[in-house]
């Protein structure tokens, strides 16, 4: 079946750097781009970045730019977030979710992995 | 950055009711918008996508509605797993999430 599957919780200090992966089975990896979402304690939902399919096409918020990277590796049908110079806000579940671009779902986040918490922490 | 705003932030309501959420964006976003559902401890979940689409295998006591600007979640009949948190989201302009409605039992 399709799936996401995150790695582990992770604490760390401010600034420092954390590197969550979500490995994607059940489905072409190529066919769907992949974001990332993240949520901080008893918030709401932020986009964070997004990587395409089939290329190595990326965007990212605003707000995060300059301190974070999508990566992926095709072969191991891997996604990886990295964020750089931590800071205690950006404590929070962080999220991989595909995006559905075919007309069955269009537009929305149709299969999401089970979440990351990243603790940031002194 | 488009803004999404909904209402009201939380509500409560007995099994059996007929509710309505309301998402607002800030500029007209067509028809771009989705509707999650997500439980304690959960990944979100999409109900809606494309303004008025049902996600394969939701129940169809679930619809939306709107498009341009304003734009509403309707449940027909709350059952008790529909209490949860609802949240809209915009991909008209990069991604941007709404609020968050808190469905409680009443």
């Amino acid at each position: 079946q399709v799936q996401l599957v995150q790695s582990g919780a992770e604490v760390k200090k401010p600034g420092a750097s954390v590197k969550v992966s979500c490995k994607a089975s059940g489905y072409t990896f190529t066919r769907h781009a992949m974001h990332w979402v993240r949520q901080a304690p008893g918030q709401s939902l932020e986009w964070v970045a997004w990587i395409n399919g089939d290329n190595d096409n990326t965007k990212y918020s605003q707000k995060l730019q300059g301190r974070v990277a999508i990566t992926r590796d095709t072969p191991a049908t891997t996604v990886y977030l990295e964020l750089t110079s931590l800071r205690s806000e950006d404590t929070a579940v962080y999220y991989c979710a595909r995006f559905c671009s075919s007309m069955a779902c269009n537009g929305g986040y149709d299969v999401w992995g089970q979440g990351t918490m990243v603790t940031v922490s002194s | 950055d488009i803004q999404m705003t909904q209402s009201p932030s939380s509500l409560s309501a007995s099994v059996g009711d007929r509710v309505t959420i309301t998402c607002r964006a800030s500029q007209t976003i067509m028809k771009f918008l989705n509707w999650y559902q997500q439980k304690p401890g959960e990944a979100p979940k999409l109900l809606i996508y494309a303004a008025s689409n049902l996600q394969s295998g939701v129940p169809s006591r679930f619809s939306g509605s709107g498009s341009g600007t304003e734009f509403t979640l309707t449940i027909s009949s709350l059952q008790p797993e529909d209490f949860a948190t609802y949240y809209c989201q915009q991909s008209y302009s990069m991604y941007s999430f709404g609020q968050g409605t808190n469905l409680e039992i009443k």
